[in-house]
This record gives C-alpha cells, structure tokens and sequence, in this order.
C-alpha cells in the first residue's frame, strides 16, 4: 500500500511567521509532488507542485522536496490568519507501474494562524 | 481556468435508493475521478476514468459503479445507498498522462443517505 504521511496538527503559528508542513511518502518511485489547500466545507485547491529535488517558491510558499528521504515539505512565509485551513499533501506515482493517472493523499495537516 | 462542475452541492437520499453523482469539466481533460473525503480518513479514491468509456477501480469501489459515456462528464452511480456512504464526493480531473499534471477539483457534493 502506498502510503502518504502527515502530521494531522493542528499546527499553530502566529501571524507573520513561518509555518512549515510536512509530508513523507513511502514508494520511492513517485515522480510528483503537490500541495493543495483545503478551507472548512471546500474543496481542494492547488497551491503548488515540484518534481524535482530542491526547493521552488511560488510568492509566500515554497516547496521543498527530497526524493533520498523521501520527504516533502511546504513553507508559508508571512503567515496570515487567511492561510488557516487544511494543507494537504498529494503524491502522484510512476508511470511505468501504472500510477501515473493517480494521486496518493494524505489526511492533510490543519493550519491555524493566529493574530 | 479549470472548471469541474458537480450537480449538486447538498443532497438528502433515502437508504436503498439509486443515486446519481454528475461531474463535469470543460478543459478536454481525458483523466477523471471520483473520491469520498470523510474526518480521518482523508480522499479515497473511488473509481477514475483515463478515456471515453474507459474506468478502473479505486481504492474503495464497493458499492459504486461509474459511467463515462462523454469526455468532459463522469457519473458516480449508488446502486443502492445505504447509511454508510453519507460523505463528501468530490470529482476531479486531470490532463492525460503528463506526469507533472495536477488534478482540479469540483466544489463536491455532501451527500447524506437517511
């Protein structure tokens, strides 16, 4: 079973600071990566994706991604009380095994900023 | 911009009842799914669909069967609902099999079985 791990929170932060997320996965073979936002009774909505090991920021967010540890993660510079929602993290497989249509989610993180 | 419509945001269905789940997108996308989401447990993935008339199984598919007759729409099907299918479906879909490719959601359906 192809699992994708996350704290389930919630995490607090104050406003203005950083918030770190993060996800770790368990099949070595995944090639995506996304983090989608999620408000209370709403859908998911895409942040941002990464394939690549490093780091890629998008305005206040980066994503970091580390395929050796198996590890991903998402940063929240400047932290406001707007970005307080579930965080959820996505994995999507390999291709060539056939994962590559599907995403594995995790339960997601709650964020909660606080004034 | 992405535009995956559900049919209904709130439905109320009686236990035993066929319930009828429509989704639609309108980005040509070939990829479609359906997931449940429920406190704890996350998105489980129910059945996807990567072509016309083509579907695979997800996770959880008992109790489900789809349809997928046109691109751009993907139909969940309850054959006969019961109680513990009371969650929130949400459809999504994504572009072929471009690996970097996100899936975009609709606004979801909570679905409540009595």
């Amino acid at each position: 079973q192809k699992e994708v791990e996350q704290n389930s929170g919630p995490l607090s932060v104050p406003e203005g600071a950083i918030a770190s997320l993060n996800c770790t996965y368990s099949d070595r073979g995944s090639q995506s990566f996304f983090w989608y936002r999620q408000y209370s009774g709403k859908s998911p909505e895409l942040i941002m994706f990464i394939y690549s090991n490093g780091d890629k920021e998008d305005g206040r967010f980066t994503a970091q991604l580390n395929k050796a540890s198996q590890y991903v993660s998402l940063l929240i510079r400047d932290s406001q009380p707007s970005d307080s929602a579930t965080y959820l993290c996505a994995v999507k497989g390999d291709i060539l095994t056939g994962g590559g249509n599907k995403l594995t989610f995790g339960t997601g993180t709650q964020l909660k900023v606080e004034l | 911009d992405v535009k995956v419509t559900q049919s209904s945001r709130y439905l109320v269905k009686r236990t035993g009842e066929k319930v009828f789940l429509e989704c639609v997108q309108d980005m040509d996308h070939e990829n479609m799914f359906w997931y449940r989401q429920d406190p704890g447990l996350g998105l489980r993935l129910i059945y996807f669909s990567y072509d016309v008339k083509m579907k695979e199984k997800g996770d959880i598919p008992e109790g489900y069967s789809v349809s997928r007759e046109k691109k751009e729409r993907f139909s969940l099907i309850l054959e006969s609902a019961s109680t513990n299918q009371t969650s929130m479906y949400l459809c999504a879909s994504s572009m072929g099999q471009k690996i970097h490719q996100p899936q975009h959601f609709g606004d979801g359906t909570r679905l409540s079985i009595l």
